[in-house]
């Protein structure tokens, strides 16, 4: 299973919005519902930040957003801040219970 | 609260195995079953495999097929990943991640990593 594809890196100046794509086939992204996406901080393990394509877990800000349309998913963050910046992983599930990672986005505020 | 508390960081020669545990506290451990996730250094997320608490049942990605084991204690609420014939490729930090459970399959909790270096 090749990891989902993402692009390498997305910068935004303070306050602005930017989106971060992830894109797979319709075995994974786009034949199920279970796109999450993980912000990691250097040295840090992954916290969840959206689930289910579009559900974000408590605590998390609403800045962060998530969609879906055919095999690509999105995180959006909106007003980005300086604390946004870290790299940031989608995840799906695959048939037959296994999952796959996507290739991770490095998220700079200019 | 939640905590999944990881073991100590590892060192280990080409071909040896290595066995990484996870202690879970502040919640059913049975109830949530836990995935496996490791990081090379400077690479992304690579999914290993997981496990059913309940159950025992496992499932792992074709990519450790045959060398990758994962096991829990419910009696200690730990869940293991050992890993065998270790290469220097194998050098990253390991997670444990459990599944938030329900129909919601993310990992909500993670450990906070082992890091396992191949040397010789």
């Amino acid at each position: 299973q090749s990891a989902l594809t993402q692009p390498a890196s997305v910068s935004g100046s303070p306050g602005q919005s930017i989106t971060i794509s992830c894109t797979g086939t319709s075995s994974d992204v786009g034949g199920y519902n279970y796109v999450s996406w993980y912000q990691q901080h250097p040295g840090k393990a992954p916290q969840l930040m959206i689930f289910d394509v579009t559900n974000r877990p408590s605590g998390v800000s609403n800045r962060f957003s998530g969609s879906k349309s055919g095999n690509t998913a999105s995180l959006t963050i909106s007003g980005l801040q300086a604390e946004d910046e870290a790299d940031y992983y989608c995840t799906s599930y695959i048939s037959g219970s296994t999952y796959v990672f996507g290739t991770g986005t490095k998220v700079t505020v200019l | 609260q939640v905590q999944l508390v990881q073991s100590g960081a590892e060192v280990k020669k080409p071909g040896a195995s290595v066995k990484v545990s996870c202690k879970a506290s502040g919640y059913t451990f049975t109830s949530h079953a836990m995935h496996w996730v490791r990081q090379a250094p400077g690479q992304r997320l690579e999914w290993m495999g997981w496990i059913n608490i309940d159950n025992g049942d496992t499932k792992y990605s074709q990519r450790f097929q045959g060398r990758v084991t994962i096991t829990r204690d419910t009696s200690a609420s730990i869940a293991y990943m050992e890993l065998s014939s270790l290469r220097s490729e194998d050098t990253a930090v390991y997670y444990c991640a459990r599944v938030a459970g329900g129909a919601n399959r993310s990992f909500d909790f993670w450990g906070q990593g082992t890091l396992v270096t191949v040397s010789s």
